[in-house]
């Protein structure tokens, strides 16, 4: 299995919502990351987990709360965003130290209102 | 100084030709370099990626690194209409557990 799949593909929430996004990999890999990218932009990082701890946050707003339940599973929370918090978030996985590069999900496209 | 650059603003090229795209980078340290391609509305695919100074060719891709200049680029042969997308160049920090990326050139294909 060389996927990382991502759900749901399209979410709209409103600002008083709490949802969740998913994200699971099978290729063993043992580093998981979130993503942020808005329109005509490179991917933005938010959060990397390194053998199921997280092991950076770049300085990401609280109502956005990683998760990484065991080795396969990776979630982001959201709670109280804002509309400017709507942007398509990439989930990647990757062997330990980056050396073969990322795998990309296919992103879930996030829309706040 | 930003950690990977890419500089260049859209690039059109007939079909058939060669679109060249370069970015350079700032830690010597890094290690390993990766070209991703991404279509509008899609998450980045990887096409290339790099170790060692000198070429590596796969297809119609090639992809250069120079690690005394560090700088890195992508050539693509016989360009095609399906290319057009942006490209992203990648480096990865050593001693930080992630890749860093260049802004994204996009490349525009015309029949």
């Amino acid at each position: 299995d060389t996927e990382v799949t991502q759900t749901p593909k399209h979410l709209v929430m409103g600002m008083t919502n709490k949802k969740s996004l998913k994200c699971e990999q099978h290729m063993g890999h043992r580093a998981m990351y979130w993503y942020k990218q808005k329109a005509k932009k490179p991917p933005e990082l938010m959060f990397v987990y390194s053998y199921e701890k997280l092991s950076i946050n770049e300085s990401v707003p609280s109502r956005f709360s990683p998760e990484c339940p065991n080795s396969s599973l990776l979630n982001l929370h959201l709670h109280a965003l804002q509309p400017e918090d709507s942007a398509l978030y990439l989930c990647a996985s990757s062997q330990d130290r980056v050396v073969e590069g990322y795998t990309f999900g296919s992103g879930t496209r996030l829309t706040v209102v | 100084q930003k950690e990977v650059e890419q500089n260049s603003g859209p690039l059109s090229v007939p079909e058939g030709a060669i679109a060249s795209l370069n970015c350079t980078y700032s830690d010597r340290g890094s290690q390993s370099f990766f070209w991703y391609r991404q279509y509008s509305g899609k998450s980045p695919e990887l096409i290339m990626f790099i170790y060692s100074n000198g070429d590596k060719e796969d297809g119609r891709f090639t992809a250069q690194l120079n690690k005394a200049s560090q700088y890195v680029s992508l050539l693509i042969r016989d360009s095609q209409p399906s290319d057009s997308a942006t490209y992203l160049c990648a480096v990865n920090i050593y001693g930080n557990n992630r890749l860093a990326f260049g802004k994204g050139n996009q490349v525009v294909v015309i029949p």
